[in-house]
């Protein structure tokens, strides 16, 4: 089954402890990105992948580091979370020649 | 990309044909009409897209003006199940990139 999985889907940690949220799609896509949604707002792009090894800042890239060295994975690291990362993020996945994402089941991240 | 303005919110009767409208009056050439839709906190999920011609798919319809400056998402009978938040986003041509979806219309369908 074509799928983005994330994981963890839930997590509470406290401020400045370094996370990883992984993200892996099983569709050989070339592009993944991250967004974050706050409560009533939209989709805000974070990082985004055009393939491997190239990456480039979304609208709130600040605060967030993320790698793709393999085509399948594309980790999110926040190296010291502050609360106002706490949010609900999700990651996908589309080939490169068209827009239709593929959007994972979402990542509830609590910072305390 | 050009930004987007959808109405915060709209119902619909059950059954009956939901409209939702999109307007992206800078819009240029060669971007595209993307609309998506995310019920509850679930991912978002792509409903159809377009460039200037109407398009129809088994999820909706896509209707673009012929100035492409505002656009309407019909799901022609709605369901309950068609009570999410709706984006209309426009992005350059068919690659894949900066993506920005605005705060959508949540549409409600009422029984």
């Amino acid at each position: 089954e074509a799928q983005v999985t994330q994981n963890p889907r839930y997590l509470i940690t406290v401020t400045g402890k370094k996370l990883t949220v992984t993200c892996s799609q099983n569709m050989n896509h070339e592009y993944m990105s991250w967004y974050r949604q706050d409560p009533g707002l939209g989709l805000r792009q974070i990082y985004y992948s055009m393939n491997v090894e190239v990456t480039d800042k979304g609208d709130v890239p600040e605060g967030y580091k993320v790698s793709r060295k393999e085509k399948r994975n594309f980790p999110l690291i926040l190296e010291s979370p502050s609360p106002n990362q706490t949010s609900l993020y999700f990651c996908a996945s589309s080939p490169l020649s068209q827009s239709s994402q593929h959007f994972g089941d979402g990542t509830r991240l609590s910072i305390l | 990309d050009a930004k987007t303005t959808q109405p915060p919110s709209m119902d619909c009767a059950e059954g009956r044909a939901a409209n939702l409208p999109c307007n992206h009056s800078t819009i240029s050439g060669n971007e595209y009409v993307y609309w998506y839709r995310q019920i509850h906190s679930q991912g978002p999920q792509y409903i159809i897209h377009g460039l200037k011609n109407n398009e129809t798919n088994e999820m909706a319809s896509l209707i673009i003006t012929e100035d492409r400056k505002s656009s309407t998402l019909i799901l022609p009978h709605a369901t309950l199940r068609d009570t999410a938040v709706y984006y209309c986003i426009v992005r350059v041509g068919l690659s894949a990139g900066k993506s920005t979806f605005g705060d959508g219309t949540t549409l409600t369908v009422k029984p």
